[in-house]
């Protein structure tokens, strides 16, 4: 099936540093959704996106909407153990129905 | 809690068998998404109905349908299940039919499907 494409596909970091993660589509989107996943959960969502250049942070994450609409960026500042799990970016395209989602990519903290 | 219910919570079955995943979705949220997530991997979109209507289809096999019911819960109905059938199922809901602005999707923890 369809799907976008993430990086990095997984990540160790040591606590306290940032990360950089993100997602790019072969289509043009008009809203870019980001998600977390833990271990035998449902995602949850991080941050929406509505805008081309729009910057939206929440708490220590901070995402961006691509100018050219066909990436999304997700910054986490200081990281903690609790940052661990999968995070998922989401993209829809104008007068579709239907999210995309991303490969995800696994974050797992150092303490 | 995300308000999004899904039932059971774990299933084991055999291949060849029928089973039916339930999602009632949070209240006031019209639309209805099912995904697929086998081990590992991302999120596929199979399904999504909108107050009772399809409105788009994803690779959603010919064994697998599903529907919205007039109180707006969904159901998915996997048949003749084979190994690779194996995977968590979610749905999510949203209050909007999902082509307009502003529409985010809300999870429910899943449905995992094991077939033996």
């Amino acid at each position: 099936g369809q799907q976008l494409n993430q990086s990095p596909q997984s990540m160790f970091i040591q606590e306290g540093e940032d990360v950089s993660m993100n997602c790019t589509s072969s289509s043009i989107f008009n809203t870019w959704l980001w998600y977390k996943q833990d271990p035998g959960e449902g995602p949850v969502l991080l941050i929406a996106l509505y805008k081309a250049g729009e910057l939206t942070s929440n708490g220590r994450l901070t995402a961006q909407f691509g100018i050219t609409r066909k990436d999304s960026f997700l910054n986490i500042s200081a990281s903690i153990p609790s940052d661990v799990g999968i995070y998922f970016c989401a993209g829809r395209s104008s007068g579709t129905y239907k999210y995309i989602f991303g490969t995800g990519t696994r974050l797992k903290v150092l303490a | 809690d995300s308000g999004v219910t899904q039932t059971p919570k774990h299933l084991i079955t055999a291949t060849g068998q029928r089973v039916t995943l339930r999602c009632s979705p949070r209240s006031g949220d019209l639309s209805v998404y099912w995904y697929q997530q086998s081990l590992d991997q991302g999120l596929q979109f199979l399904i999504q109905y909108y107050n009772g209507e399809e409105r788009a289809k994803g690779n959603i096999l010919e064994r697998f349908s599903a529907q919205q019911f007039p109180d707006l819960h969904s159901e998915l109905n996997l048949s003749s299940l084979e190994l690779g059938d194996s995977a968590l199922y979610f749905c999510a809901s949203s209050d909007r039919d999902g082509r307009g602005g502003a529409n985010v999707l809300t999870f429910g923890a899943g449905s995992r499907l094991t077939v033996l």
